[in-house]
């Protein structure tokens, strides 16, 4: 069973470009989350989706970042004009979800994104 | 509000020596969850355990054991007998009820010296 995939693992972008981040959760898993890890900041929560649904960006930067996750395909997670301070390293998780009960979150191998 | 407290935040120890990592949480719910994950130097997030509020039952896993008390609000994570592998940086998280968002520590590391 392959686990959570992330790609691409390495992205540098120049200031003002667009990043896009894909996560392709495990096999039956039908949550993703994204979060970000800044070297002063920690590991933070972003956005929390389900398919089709965006169910909680209440850690989303309100300009410039989007996240879905598509009926088909992987959740995508776009910056738009990134900026330096976008640096950083995204990590893409996912659970089951089974009967409302918390199970614990898998995560991927993660983007380190390198702003120009 | 919910908050992840890790006051350590680097512990350097010799191998085969014990070494307990320190995790105190604050929530308002009496449902909530709690986590430990590991990240080693290649950087990615590895899941080591989950327990929820209602089952305060310690858990040994080989070298690796946990502490939870309900009464010090807090979920500690006991090495036994290093080893360099052990290596990493360790986060403990907690996710509140209703909630499905993991609110992480700033986490602890963890270097083992042969």
């Amino acid at each position: 069973n392959a686990g959570v995939m992330q790609n691409p693992r390495h992205l540098v972008r120049r200031r003002g470009q667009e990043a896009r981040l894909r996560c392709s959760p495990m096999k039956g898993h039908s949550h993703v989350y994204w979060y970000r890890q800044l070297p002063e900041e920690g590991l933070k929560f972003m956005v929390y989706l389900q398919k089709e649904n965006i169910i909680d960006e209440s850690g989303m930067p309100k300009e410039r970042f989007s996240a879905e996750f598509p009926k088909e395909g992987p959740s995508i997670l776009r910056i738009q004009q990134v900026v330096r301070g976008d640096s950083a390293a995204y990590f893409c998780a996912s659970s089951p979800i089974v009967a409302g009960l918390i199970y614990e979150q898998y995560f991927g191998p993660g983007t380190r994104l390198t702003v120009t | 509000a919910q908050k992840v407290t890790q006051a350590q935040t680097e512990i350097s120890v010799v191998e085969k020596e014990d070494v307990t990592l320190d995790c105190v949480y604050e929530t308002r719910d009496t449902t909530y969850y709690l986590f430990w994950y590991k990240q080693p130097p290649s950087g990615e997030l590895v899941f080591l355990i989950r327990r929820n509020s209602f089952d305060e039952q310690n858990e040994i896993s080989g070298r690796y054991s946990w502490n939870f008390q309900k009464s010090t609000s807090s979920f500690n994570f006991t090495i036994t007998a290093s080893q360099v592998v052990d290596s990493a940086v360790y986060f403990c998280a907690l996710i509140q009820g209703g909630s499905e968002k993991l609110v992480f520590g700033k986490g602890m590391k963890l270097t083992v010296n042969p």
